[in-house]
């Protein structure tokens, strides 16, 4: 079964600073979609980021960007320029591919502060 | 246009009672997936119902069970609550059942059960 790991249980950064988050997963699957969700106060999950793990480039968006290891097995998230807007939870998650966005497998989350 | 509304937003039950919840997906798609998210843990796949059939099942008990209606309206029903089923349950819909179609999530139901 798969399984994903964010081992940073909290972070926190400075406004206009740059933070990594971790995330590690286990599969004996080659191909699979990996993801960063947001999950702010309002408890909305909402999708940051997606990753094809047949694509070697690595997906960004805006300010957001990942460090995607396939070999490691590791999906790392940056973000850049960190807004307080971004203070959230942050979840890591894993797709089989040919599943269903519908099923997700994901971490227990990353809480982000972002102090001013 | 209206996002994914799930009701109600808060319930506190009694252990051995029963609960329905209720989740309306964003017009037009036609797949709602229900999450249950535990205080500090990340959510957990219940089910996920796709034109009105179930088209995939987490690892919970009998007890949960769940319904798509013509609308593509869902209820997630739990029986014999037990303390362990206080979280927040998280509905999202997509469009299709494919995993090129975008998750779109619910503010969820908070349920306490004492």
């Amino acid at each position: 079964a798969q399984t994903v790991t964010q081992s940073q249980p909290e972070m926190s950064v400075q406004e206009a600073e740059t933070v990594t988050l971790s995330c590690t997963y286990d599969t004996s699957e080659s191909n699979y979609y990996l993801f960063w969700y947001k999950q702010p106060p309002s408890r909305q999950m909402i999708l940051v980021i997606r990753q094809e793990a047949y694509k070697q480039q690595n997906a960004t968006e805006n300010r957001f960007s990942v460090n995607f290891q396939k070999a490691a097995k590791s999906f790392s998230l940056k973000i850049s320029d960190s807004q307080l807007g971004d203070t959230a939870m942050y979840f890591c998650a894993f797709m089989n591919y040919g599943g269903s966005q519908g099923n997700l497998i994901f971490g227990k989350g990353t809480k982000l502060s972002v102090k001013p | 246009d209206a996002g994914v509304t799930q009701s109600p937003t808060h319930l506190i039950k009694t252990r051995g009672q029963h609960v329905t919840l209720r989740c309306s997906p964003i017009s037009g798609h036609k797949s709602v997936s229900w999450y249950q998210q535990v205080l500090g843990q990340g959510p957990q796949f219940i089910f996920q119902y796709y034109e009105k059939e179930e088209r995939g099942r987490g690892n919970f008990p009998d007890r949960f069970s769940a319904r798509q209606f013509p609308n593509y309206s869902s209820e997630l029903n739990v029986n014999a609550l037990l303390l362990g089923d206080s979280a927040l349950y998280l509905c999202a819909s997509s469009f299709r059942q494919g995993d090129h179609s975008p998750l779109h999530f619910g503010n969820g139901t908070r349920l306490t059960v004492t």
